[in-house]
């Protein structure tokens, strides 16, 4: 496509169940982010992937968030055991090779934890 | 740490120049950015500027960057009503993570 796309818009859920985030990166693209808005708050980093190198989790909030990107293409945010607190917008942004000149973001997963 | 810090809330008249502020705290950094977000919207990048620069200018945007002080600045000239939107600083650490500050929302009235 011709931009990121996220998948689904959004997402209302019950405390407890488990979701999973989808993340179409624009083609060619080798790095994709994953980032969590909160009300109120500004982007706060979760994960990095570059490649097929080992990726940065360093932002992950929780080991009830897990990220992995297949083929080097699509990703897949997934969080267990949801809590109330991990309501936000997830938005994923994908930028061409090392080039951090720009990031070009999906229109974000709005979870609601109920 | 790793704060980037803004100001939460500007309000300018249309026709009037807007200055929004942040300040990082890597001074590593190797760039700097402005993102907008528009309502129900991704981010998308309004400019950029290295570190070795002091002022960058596109068209109705002046971005200006004081290292010493690790401050960054954004002047929109001439704000009009679709300028109103979330505007995100951000920092390039020494991987390629960016970190984000937290947004200022400005709001242009008639």
């Amino acid at each position: 496509g011709a931009g990121v796309s996220q998948s689904p818009s959004n997402k209302v859920t019950e405390k407890g169940k488990d979701v999973e985030l989808r993340c179409d990166p624009i083609s060619g693209h080798t790095a994709l982010y994953w980032y969590r808005q909160s009300l109120g708050q500004g982007l706060e980093f979760l994960i990095y992937f570059q490649g097929n190198s080992a990726p940065d989790k360093s932002g992950l909030p929780s080991d009830r968030f897990s990220a992995e990107r297949t083929g080097g293409s699509v990703s897949t945010l997934t969080i267990q055991r949801t809590q109330q607190e991990d309501s936000a917008v997830y938005l994923c942004a994908s930028s061409p090779g090392k080039s951090r000149e720009k990031l070009f973001f999906g229109s974000g997963t709005q979870l609601s934890v109920l | 740490g790793e704060d980037v810090e803004q100001s939460l809330f500007l309000s300018v008249r249309e026709g009037d120049s807007s200055v929004i502020n942040c300040t990082y705290t890597d001074s590593s950094s190797t760039y700097l950015y402005w993102y907008k977000q528009e309502p129900g919207a991704g981010l998308q990048l309004l400019t950029y500027i290295f570190s070795n620069m002091d002022m960058k200018q596109d068209q109705r945007l002046t971005v200006l960057l004081n290292k010493k002080d690790k401050h960054l600045s954004l002047r929109i000239a001439d704000t009009q009503t679709g300028d109103s939107a979330i505007y995100f600083c951000a920092e390039s650490m020494g991987t390629d993570k960016l970190i984000f500050g937290t947004g200022t929302r400005l709001q242009v009235f008639p």
